[in-house]
C-alpha cells in the first residue's frame, strides 16, 4: 500500500503522560500536514512541512505539542503532559507541491487519542 | 479568516435516489479551491470533487456534481444515483490558491445514510 500511514492507529493513555505519533507519507511526496479532529467537528489545520522545514504552526499548536520531519520523509507529532481536551483524532496528510498552485491531500487512517 | 459553514448536521437517502447536500463559506479572496471529501465510516478521508473558483462550469466526477454560486459563496453536492457505499460523513473544505495554498479549513460535515 502506498498510501499515507499514520502509527499507532489508536493510543489511550492517561492525563499528564507523553505521546508520539507517526505519519509516513506517500513517497515523494515533499509536503506533509498535521489536522486535528474533535468528536462532531471537521479538521482542523495544525501544521505543515516542506520538505524538513516545518513553516506554519496553528495557535492550536500549543507549547505542549511538537512536531518533526527530520530528513524530509517521516513525521513525528509529540504531545507532552497530556490533558483530557487533546482526546482527538490526529490525521496527517501529504501532498506533492509542483507546478501551479494546486496540490491534492491524500490523508492518511489517523491516530485516535484517548486521554483518561 | 476563512470559515465553512455545513448547515445540515446528517441527512438520509434511498439507494438510487439524488440527495444534494449543502455548503456555504466566507471569505475575502477572490482566488481559491473548493472541495467535497468523504470520510467513511472508520476509514480515511478521500477527495470527492474539486472546483477551482476561477472557472465557471461546475465540477463534475461521474454521479457526483457541484453547484457553485460564487457570487452567494455557495458550493452543494449532488449525488446522483445514490449507492449504499456512498454512506459516510461529507466534508466542504476551503483553500486559499497562492501563497498560502496548503490549508484546508473544513464545515463539520455532514453524516449521509444512505438506505436500501
Amino acid at each position: 500500500d502506498t498510501g499515507v500511514s499514520q502509527n499507532p492507529r489508536h493510543k489511550i493513555t492517561k492525563r499528564g503522560q507523553n505521546v508520539t505519533f507517526r505519519c509516513d507519507p506517500i513517497s515523494e511526496h515533499n509536503r506533509l500536514y498535521w489536522y486535528r479532529q474533535t468528536l462532531g467537528q471537521g479538521p482542523e489545520f495544525l501544521t505543515y512541512f516542506q520538505n524538513e522545514a516545518q513553516l506554519e504552526k496553528s495557535r492550536l499548536l500549543s507549547d505542549r505539542f511538537s512536531a518533526e520531519r527530520p530528513k524530509g520523509s517521516f513525521s513525528t507529532l509529540e504531545i507532552q503532559r497530556t490533558e483530557q481536551g487533546d482526546s482527538a483524532m490526529y490525521l496527517c496528510a501529504s501532498s506533492l507541491l509542483g507546478q501551479g498552485n494546486y496540490n491534492e491531500q491524500f490523508f492518511g487512517p489517523g491516530t485516535r487519542l484517548t486521554v483518561l | 479568516a476563512q470559515t465553512v459553514t455545513q448547515s445540515q448536521p446528517e441527512m438520509s437517502v434511498q439507494e438510487a435516489e439524488t440527495v444534494t447536500l449543502s455548503c456555504t463559506y466566507d471569505t475575502s479572496e477572490s482566488n481559491y479551491y473548493l472541495f467535497w471529501y468523504k470520510q467513511p465510516p472508520s476509514r480515511q478521508m478521500i477527495l470527492v470533487i474539486r472546483q477551482e473558483a476561477y472557472k465557471q462550469q461546475n465540477a463534475t466526477e461521474n454521479r457526483f456534481s457541484v453547484n457553485f454560486q460564487k457570487a452567494a459563496k455557495s458550493f452543494s453536492l449532488k449525488i446522483s444515483d445514490s449507492q449504499l457505499g456512498d454512506t459516510a460523513m461529507y466534508f466542504c473544505a476551503f483553500m486559499n490558491s497562492g501563497g498560502s495554498n496548503y490549508k484546508l479549513t473544513f464545515g463539520k460535515g455532514t453524516l449521509l445514510t444512505v438506505n436500501p
